[in-house]
Parts: structure tokens; sequence; C-alpha cells
């Protein structure tokens, strides 16, 4: 079955830096992938999409990357602010149903001023 | 734009009570939302799709005589809980798709709900 892995459960960084947030996925060949932003307590908003014959998307100060041979989708928030400061959800379009999301378990992003 | 408003943000209630949670798309149509059930610091698991119209689909391993869908119109649909017991409680989240949306689209979320059974 579809298995979608998350690097880790927290990355704390420095204001200013750029956070790098991965995505593997194993079992399957998605067509896209999405990318997330949730805060406690709040539904998930969407941020960027990816198709699977592109290799980079930008917006903003925001970029993802989608390596299909790998297998891995990078996030990356440059410049960050405290307010970057969530849990970020990677998604695929489900095997059975491409209507369907099947959601990474998300990476805490801590953002330290 | 695409907005979807979920009611009610918070709900305590005791065993063995319905209760019914509402996905409302604010200014746009929706034929298909979803319902997804999020335990803490754990992913959304899709637990159903809900087409207008027509019967919800379950993922397997959801009970349907449980967890009871209706899309009755292109803007709400409800997830009632029948019978809730303490292991029902968790964080309801629905999200919708607009109506002629390509499947590569984004969901659109509610700010979910979040359910606890005494």
């Amino acid at each position: 079955s579809q298995k979608i892995e998350q690097n880790s459960e927290a990355l704390n960084i420095q204001e200013g830096k750029t956070a790098t947030l991965t995505c593997n996925y194993t079992n399957y060949s998605p067509a896209y992938l999405q990318w997330y932003r949730q805060d406690p307590g709040r539904g998930p908003v969407f941020l960027l999409l990816i198709r699977e014959n592109e290799k980079e998307k930008r917006k903003e100060r925001l970029k993802v990357t989608f390596d299909t041979t790998l297998k891995q989708s990078l996030f990356h928030i440059t410049a960050s602010q405290p307010a970057d400061s969530a849990t970020y959800l990677c998604a695929l379009d489900g095997v059975d149903s491409s209507y369907k999301l099947i959601f990474g378990s998300g990476t805490r992003l801590l953002v330290r001023p | 734009g695409a907005v979807v408003s979920q009611h009610p943000s918070r709900v305590i209630c005791k065993s063995g009570t319905s209760v019914k949670i509402e996905c409302r798309s604010l200014d746009f149509q929706a034929t298909t939302m979803f319902w997804y059930r999020q335990f803490p610091k754990k992913s959304l698991m899709l637990m159903a799709t809900s087409n207008e119209g027509s019967k919800a689909t379950y993922e397997q391993g959801v009970e349907k005589d449980k967890f009871l869908i209706n899309h009755a119109s292109l803007t709400l649909s409800t997830l009632t809980v029948t019978s809730a017991h303490p292991e029902d409680s968790s964080f309801y989240i629905c999200s919708a798709k607009a109506a002629g949306a390509y499947s590569n689209q984004p969901q659109h979320f509610g700010d979910g709900t979040r359910l606890s059974i005494l």
C-alpha cells in the first residue's frame, strides 16, 4: 500500500534561515503532490501543488521540488520567520482515485526569533 | 475565495448521544466533500468521500452506520456520529472540491470540530 513519510516530528531553526522539509513516498507514483500548512486546532491550508512532470515550483518564499526517481519532495521556506511556525503536511493523490488525498503525518516547524 | 465553514467548532456530550457536524462551502459549489479524522500529532485519516446527491463512499474500516454522511446540496454535507462513545472523541475535519475542479486542484478545508465524548 502507499506509504508517505515526512522527515521528522519537529524541526527547530533560527529566524532568517532556510527550513527544508522532506516528504518521501513508496509503492506508488503519484501524478501530483501538494503541501499544506496546519496550525494547532485549525484545518489545513493549501500552499503549493507540483505535478509529476515539474521539477520545481515557487511561490514567494516557498519552493517545492519533486523528484520522481527518488520518490521525494522537498519543501523549502527561505528567510524563515516565527510566523512560519506550524505543521506542514504533504499529500499525494490516491492510487484508486485522484480526487482523494493521502496525507503524511506532518512535520512541525518551530522558527526561533 | 473558497471558504469552507464547519460547525460546531467544539462539542462535548455524553456517551450514547448522536452528534451532527455541518460542513458548508460558502462561496462555491462543491460536488465532492471529504471527511477526515485526526488524532493528536497524527495525520489526517480519510473517513469518507461525500458526493452530492449520492451515497457516500467510505474508506476501509470506517463504519458507515456509525458515521452517517449526507450531502443533500452543493454547499452542505453533514456527518452524524451516532451513539457516540469516548473512543469516538477526535478532531473531525471536512474539505471540499469545487464543482468542475480538476482532480489535481487543492481541497479547501474547514477549521475542524473537536468532539469530546464523556
